[in-house]
């Protein structure tokens, strides 16, 4: 699977957008990007994901570039509920979708 | 739609002896995986069973066994448990073992003395 490299954290205003980087230089053209979220205290949730084409979703909307090489998540308007952990994952097609979790973007939404 | 739901939530336990923790999927859903976070990391892969069978194991050593019953539900049983073993112990479902999104419970945190 590919590796994903996210910066440890970041942080935003209330209300504004929050876009999360990762980038994914060694994806196969099989792979999808998925993203999940960690809010503390709690199992990991998923949030969107995508192949090649952009992707919206009620939750946010996921970047992909033309090369596949990096990917962005949009939060559009985040509120104090969204800070969590953030991780971008490759994952190929497939049998067996085991997800291979990195130590994330941490997000903090400042009021 | 009911989501994934772990028990018990929290469980203290001392070197040697074996647990066992229960997992209820998601409605509809046949895939099973655990996964264990220490504290600080990410989660880490340990196997997944689908329609009752393991289908693909992390770097965890054979003491960590689980089961899948015909209602999909699973446990994850560890014998023999290690200081080290003490983390959240997560389990996801999903339809299928094909991207599907997974979706996770809260865990149980398990503490070893």
């Amino acid at each position: 699977d590919a590796k994903t490299t996210q910066p440890p954290s970041m942080d935003c205003a209330e209300g504004r957008a929050a876009n999360l980087p990762c980038n994914h230089s060694t994806i196969s053209g099989n792979e999808y990007v998925y993203w999940y979220r960690q809010i503390h205290s709690q199992g990991p949730q998923y949030i969107i994901h995508g192949l090649k084409n952009n992707e919206t979703n009620e939750m946010a909307s996921l970047i992909i570039t033309e090369d596949r090489k990096s990917s962005t998540l949009i939060l559009p308007h985040a509120t104090l509920r969204d800070t969590a952990v953030y991780y971008c994952i490759a994952l190929p097609t497939g049998a067996n979708s085991k997800l291979t979790f990195g130590k994330g973007i941490t997000l903090s939404v400042r009021p | 739609e009911t989501g994934v739901t772990q028990s018990p939530t929290h469980l203290i336990k001392t070197r040697g002896q074996q647990v066992t923790l229960r997992c209820s999927s998601q409605s509809g859903h046949n895939t099973v995986s655990w996964y264990q976070q220490a504290l600080g990391q990410g989660p880490q892969f340990i196997f997944q069973y689908y329609r009752e069978e393991e289908n693909g194991r992390g770097n965890f050593p054979p003491r960590f066994s689980g089961l899948q019953f015909p209602n999909y539900s699973s446990e994850l049983n560890v014998n023999a448990l290690e200081l080290d073993d003490s983390a959240l112990y997560l389990c996801a479902s999903s339809l299928g073992v094909s991207n599907q999104p997974q979706h996770f419970g809260d865990g149980t945190r398990l503490s070893i003395l």
